[in-house]
């Protein structure tokens, strides 16, 4: 969906390095989401977001923070990457009055050496 | 741990036949979602049934919800090839304000 962008769309890394990905939304939604996808699996919630200063920590935030800059925009950031953050990232967004259909960013994969 | 659980986690079918791909989840929900993913792309919601629906239809998908047994089905009708991809429920738990997805059901329209 064009709404929701990401920026890199791939990015290969080496362990250590602190690395940003980043998220913006058209849509005018108020909640925003990050889930990593793992070969086979179904994603994940890393962070999620409903408002600018509203920060939430999903099932596997451990290694991760994020920033909530805008409502357009939801960075996510790994502080010191480790190879098992290689994965398929997403950003999502929902809108408060339905706030459980969400739409989803391109994806970006991310290699971790 | 995953909130869904689905079956089969692989679908291989002629075009033209009927998927059906099914979906169990643990706790209460308030509604189901389903979305599909087309290979190495962002997931696309296709419908939503809610707690007090039990069937629901979109174009060539209808969706069924039995939630005494704590499941859901997707059925796609008249499978064609652009219908391969993976496909994933999604929950909506009560009380909680995120989604919960299945780890998906890959399925692959054979011309």
């Amino acid at each position: 969906d064009a709404d929701v962008t990401q920026t890199p769309r791939n990015r290969i890394t080496k362990t250590g390095k602190r690395i940003m990905l980043e998220c913006s939304q058209t849509k005018g939604h108020d909640r925003m989401y990050w889930y990593r996808q793992d070969p086979g699996l179904g994603l994940r919630l890393i962070y999620y977001s409903f408002d600018v200063k509203d920060i939430n920590k999903g099932e596997i935030s451990d290694g991760y923070s994020v920033s909530r800059q805008a409502q357009a925009k939801f960075s996510l950031s790994l502080e010191s990457a480790i190879p098992n953050q290689t994965a398929l990232y997403f950003c999502a967004t929902s809108d408060l009055r339905l706030p459980n259909e969400q739409f989803f960013g391109p994806g970006t994969r991310l290699t971790v050496l | 741990s995953q909130q869904g659980e689905e079956d089969p986690q692989a679908l291989s079918i002629q075009e033209g036949e009927n998927a059906t791909m099914n979906c169990s989840y643990k706790t209460s929900i308030n509604n189901l979602q389903w979305y599909r993913q087309n290979s190495g792309r962002g997931l696309v919601h296709l419908i939503l049934i809610r707690s007090n629906e039990r069937e629901k239809h979109s174009g060539r998908l209808r969706v069924t919800l039995d939630t005494s047994k704590k499941s859901s089905s997707l059925l796609i009708t008249a499978s064609r090839a652009a219908d391969t991809a993976s496909y994933f429920c999604a929950t909506a738990l009560q009380g909680a304000q995120k989604l919960v997805f299945g780890q998906g059901t890959r399925l692959t329209i054979n011309p």
